[in-house]
């Protein structure tokens, strides 16, 4: 699985949309972009994946370069509840385990 | 509450002892994942199930660690002779199977060995 770099921190004003970038200049043509999230002393949770689309769900928005070699995480209003350490992550469809980095921990600020 | 369910939340044990952690996954999900976590680090792959069978392990399971899932339902995951080093959090994640976008996570196990 390629791998993907973020930065290690980020603050955000609550209320305010969320921007968290990730590398991946090594990606392959079968392999899907995803996001977790973990807040502190929980399992990580899903957020989002996408391939070559942007994606939005309930959740989060996902905007990915048309050559694929980077992607954005969107929180569009961020809360306190979204204080947390934001982890990208790059697989084939049909793989298994996922390879966490060290992720993105973001927080939000009242 | 994710429907992953991990006991203990937190163990305390000697240098030197063996102990043993319990999974119970989403009861219709085919596969489960144990991964280690140290302070600051993401989530590290250790072994996964496709129901009973045990189908892949990371080199970061030493001899030491062994796990099972008898029956296709709930999973251990043994630690053997203890070591400072393996004071870590001990998470479970579970999906369908093939093709799941969504791994589910318990809340994990917290291991201090002293």
């Amino acid at each position: 699985d390629a791998k993907t770099t973020q930065p290690p921190s980020m603050d955000c004003a609550e209320g305010r949309a969320a921007n968290l970038p990730c590398n991946h200049s090594t990606i392959s043509g079968n392999e899907y972009v995803y996001w977790y999230r973990q807040i502190h002393s929980q399992g990580p949770q899903y957020i989002i994946h996408g391939l070559k689309n942007n994606e939005t769900n309930e959740m989060a928005s996902l905007i990915i370069t048309e050559d694929r070699k980077s992607s954005t995480l969107i929180l569009p209003h961020a809360t306190l509840r979204d204080t947390a350490v934001y982890y990208c992550i790059v697989r084939v469809a049909a793989g298994n385990q996922f390879y966490f980095g060290t992720g993105t921990s973001l927080t939000v600020i009242p | 509450d994710t429907g992953v369910s991990q006991d203990p939340r937190h163990k305390i044990t000697k240098r030197g002892q063996n102990v043993t952690f319990r999974c119970d996954p989403i009861s219709e999900h085919n596969r489960l994942y144990w991964y280690r976590q140290t302070l600051g680090q993401g989530p590290e792959f250790l072994t996964y199930f496709q129901n009973e069978a045990q189908l892949e392990k990371s080199r970061l399971l030493s001899d030491r660690f062994s796990a099972e899932r008898p029956k296709g339902s709930f999973s251990t995951l043994e630690i053997q002779r203890t070591e400072q080093g393996d004071s870590a959090m001990y998470l479970c994640a579970s999906d369908l199977g093939p093709g799941s976008y969504e791994q589910y996570f318990g809340p994990g196990t917290r291991l201090t060995v002293t």
